[in-house]
């Protein structure tokens, strides 16, 4: 079945990078869009980019433009997540997703990773 | 950009029927599908609903899904309520800037 696993995350001062990645297994990788979404502790969820099949269109929320990266390697079928100039309001849980297009659900979930931006 | 309202919480007990209700602050509910995800303590979101009333297999039909323009809203409806529905619930819909929203989430507690 499909499957989805997020590795990367960690604790991290402020200003500092990290990067996260999603391994994907079950399904053709290379014809779905790939969302990181993020959970701050005990708070909602908020979206953070997402890149298409192919990787050349991305979009990012406005909190992290300029700061994150979105990228796949779909030979690994595997998306990245370069995160820089961490804030401590960048702490949560990071989530990925797969969609089939750009209205569509975000349809399978992975577990998460942890990152805490701590000083 | 626009917003996605939800009731911080609601409860009932087991058997009876929840409704969530999800309010766009701007532009039109019918603009865009709306999702909706179930994410239980501890565990990752995973959809109950999608494209406002669609049902992915394995969700059972306790689970229902529509819109209504007339309010602006969607809605989430949890029929014959069971102890496993306990969770926290999110709308979600597309911007037409590229950005996706997230409903501020609701919890229900089965009583």
């Amino acid at each position: 079945q499909v499957q989805l696993v997020e590795s990367g995350g960690g604790v991290v001062q402020p200003g500092r990078s990290l990067r996260l990645s999603c391994v994907v297994s079950g399904f053709t990788f290379s014809s779905y869009g790939m969302h990181w979404v993020r959970q701050a502790p005990g708070k909602g969820l908020e979206w953070v980019a997402v890149v298409w099949y192919d990787g050349r269109i991305k979009y990012y929320a406005d909190s992290v433009k300029g700061r994150f990266s979105i990228s796949r390697d779909n030979s690994k079928n595997t998306v990245y997540l370069q995160m820089s100039s961490l804030r401590a309001e960048d702490t949560g849980v990071y989530y990925c997703a797969t969609t089939g297009g750009p209205s569509g659900p975000m349809d399978v979930w992975g577990r998460g990773t942890t990152v805490i931006v701590s000083s | 950009n626009f917003m996605l309202t939800q009731p911080h919480s609601v409860s009932e007990s087991p058997g009876k029927t929840v409704t969530i209700s999800c309010t766009r602050s701007s532009g039109s509910i019918a603009s865009h599908y709306v999702q909706w995800y179930q994410q239980r303590p501890g565990s990752a979101p995973t959809t109950v609903i999608y494209d406002n009333d669609q049902r992915p297999s394995g969700v059972p039909d306790r689970f229902s899904g529509s819109i209504d323009s007339s309010s602006n809203s969607a809605s989430l409806t949890i029929s014959g309520l069971k102890t496993e529905d306990e969770a926290d619930y999110f709308c979600q819909s597309y911007d037409s800037n590229n950005s996706y929203v997230f409903g501020t989430g609701t919890k229900v507690t089965v009583l």
